[in-house]
């Protein structure tokens, strides 16, 4: 099956670093990757769509400048939260699919701790 | 916006009980709405994909059906084993998924 790779999968740093997540996708070519955050008891909740070669679509309420997102090719995404905070502490899980009919496969997450 | 409620939020059975999982949402205008299963500290595995011109998908034990006009979807798992203890998340796209926030799944021995 489809298989996303997420790295890494625990971070803790000081305020105000920045950090950098991998998305991979290891046996398919993504077309699309998805970045999503997950608050405790809280839904997963979108904030970006990332496509090869384009620039990613960020949902509203999220800042553009503080989480870059970077999909340079058709197996891999980055996402970077600048400038990290404390507020800004959560489980980050990336999505991808190679075309619109097939299912999200997802990663296994990074959890984001900023002291 | 499209909100997506699962209710209950917890859920303990018995090994070997069928169930059902329900899903609501309240925008019917989806691309299509994907169940998936998180277990402790993991992603999301997903289990059916159903498109928003199919009513079911079917998966070993597993069971989606996809009402778009009630805004209603539910999960049937058949014979509850422990191994099924998880919580279960719908979500609808797309194609970014918008989700609920789970049914957690205790099945007792």
């Amino acid at each position: 099956g489809a298989v996303v790779s997420q790295h890494p999968s625990w971070v803790i740093c000081k305020s105000g670093t920045s950090v950098k997540i991998e998305c991979r996708s290891l046996d398919f070519q993504a077309t699309t990757m998805f970045w999503y955050r997950q608050f405790p008891k809280q839904s997963l909740m979108l904030m970006a769509t990332s496509n090869e070669g384009s620039k990613a679509t960020y949902e509203q309420g999220v800042e553009k400048d503080k989480f870059l997102i970077n999909h340079a090719s058709l197996t891999l995404s980055t996402l970077t939260v600048t400038s990290a905070h404390p507020e800004d502490s959560s489980f980050y899980i990336c999505s991808a699919i190679g075309d619109s009919n097939q299912p999200q496969h997802f990663g296994d997450g990074t959890r984001l701790s900023i002291l | 916006k499209q909100e997506v409620t699962q209710i209950p939020a917890a859920l303990s059975v018995p090994e070997g009980e069928n169930l059902v999982l329900n899903c609501s949402f309240t925008d019917s205008a989806i691309y299509n709405l994907q169940w998936f299963r998180q277990d402790p500290g993991k992603g999301l595995t997903s289990l059916l994909l159903i498109q928003s011109s199919q009513r079911e998908q079917t998966s070993g034990r597993l069971n989606a059906s996809l009402d778009k006009s009630s805004g209603r979807s539910t999960l049937y798992i058949a014979a509850s084993q422990p191994g099924d203890s998880a919580t279960y998340l719908c979500a609808v796209g797309g194609p970014g998924l918008t989700f609920g926030k789970g049914i957690t799944l205790s099945v007792r021995p």
